[in-house]
Order: structure tokens, then sequence, then C-alpha cells
């Protein structure tokens, strides 16, 4: 896991606006991963993508976007769409081999909307 | 999709005694079974996983169960340590076919060892 890295560690943002959160990760895993987490509510997945240029929707995509570009790079906007940013997100990457495999996450950026 | 719920959601332990942590999932065709251990403010972290073809996997101290008729597994912790105070996270991917990459994870278990 060590290999996975976010930046920036903390963000703050005004209300109204759109932040990028970054998530690179050289462990050359092809799935990559955005969770949110909130007090009490365990992780909760916003998208997913299993190969370059391909991502997904997980529960909690309103007010998120992605992209992949590059096999290493999974970056998460929140919009202001999102009427309740502040959140701890977490990024996680995995092996795709046909099978459900073993997530490893980031370090988290931790968001406060002001 | 899989719903997984975990029990119970805050747990006391004193030093040297067991502690135990259940999870129930729905989806049947579920084949992969991770627990994840988060300390404040870091990230979550893999102990131990489990899979569908095998009933116990035992990692020194820590143990995960599975018991696919009832569909529910367990994590258990012998001789905790205050070391061992976290919060665990249980998680279960949907049945297989598009999206089986995700998991679903349960609300977690925050376990205080008191010594």
């Amino acid at each position: 896991d060590g290999g996975i890295t976010q930046s920036p560690k903390y963000l703050f943002r005004k209300e109204g606006q759109n932040v990028t959160l970054s998530c690179e990760q050289n462990l050359n895993h092809d799935a990559m991963y955005w969770y949110r987490q909130d007090p009490g509510q365990g992780l909760r997945l916003i998208y997913y993508s299993q190969i370059v240029n391909d991502f997904q929707k997980g529960d909690i995509a309103e007010g998120y976007s992605v992209s992949r570009e590059k096999k290493e790079s999974f970056p998460l906007t929140v919009t202001s769409a999102q009427k309740n940013p502040t959140a701890f997100y977490l990024c996680a990457s995995s092996i795709v081999a046909g099978e459900t495999d073993t997530q490893y996450f980031g370090p988290g950026t931790r968001l406060t909307v002001l | 999709g899989e719903n997984v719920e975990q029990h119970p959601s805050t747990l006391s332990v004193q030093e040297g005694d067991s502690a135990v942590i259940k999870c129930t999932y729905s989806d049947s065709a579920s084949n992969y079974f991770p627990w994840y251990k988060q300390e404040l403010g870091k990230r979550p972290q893999l102990i131990i996983d489990i899979r569908s073809n095998v009933g116990e996997k035992k990692d020194q101290r820590i143990a995960v169960t599975l018991n696919k008729t009832a569909k529910h597994f367990s994590l258990h912790i012998t001789e905790t340590q205050p070391e061992d105070s976290a919060v665990y996270f249980c998680a279960a991917p949907p049945a297989s076919g598009a999206g089986s990459y995700q998991l679903t994870f349960g609300k977690g278990t925050k376990l205080s060892v008191i010594p």
C-alpha cells in the first residue's frame, strides 16, 4: 500500500467550488477506486475503474466525476453539485486477475467545506 | 447489490481477552471476504482475508471463519493487546459478473482494548 499516494492530505473548499483530489499508484494495478468515509458509515464506493479510459459509477456517484487517462492516475473531482462533500476520501487499487482481489488503500484526503 | 451488516459497532475488552466481530452478507455467490484495520486518521490496512473455498484461516493471533450456509464470517482476535485498538471493517463483493471487483463494506467496529 506504500505505492499509492494521495494529495493533498488536507483540503479546504468554499461552497460552490470544484476541487480535484489526486491519486497515483506505482503498483502496476489495473483497477482503481474512490471511497468516501463518514463517521459511522464505513466506506462507500464513489467510482471505480478497471482499465484505462473506462470507469463505472459506484453507490454514491452524484456530484463527483473522475477520469482515467493513465493507468497510474485516477483523479476525483468533487463538484459544486455535491451537497455535503465534507468527508475523508480514500483511493484504492487492486490487480484485476479475473476475480475479486485485495484492495490497497492510499493515505486519504480530508476535505472540509467552509 | 451486496448488503453487509457488521456487529457490534463498538467493543471493549480487557487486555489479554479475545474479541469477536461478526459480519453477515446477502449475496450467496460472494467468494472473497477481507478484513481491514483502520487506526485513527490512517488508511485501512488488510489484516486477513478468506475465500469461499475454505472455512477458516489463521495468522498468529488473528483468525477468520466463514459459514457459507448461514452467510456470515467472523474475525477472531486472541490475546488482545492495546495496539489492537482500532476500527475494523469487513467487506464482501457482489455476485460475479459486471462490477465484481467492487467491495461492499460493513460500517465498522470500534475495538478498544483496556490495559
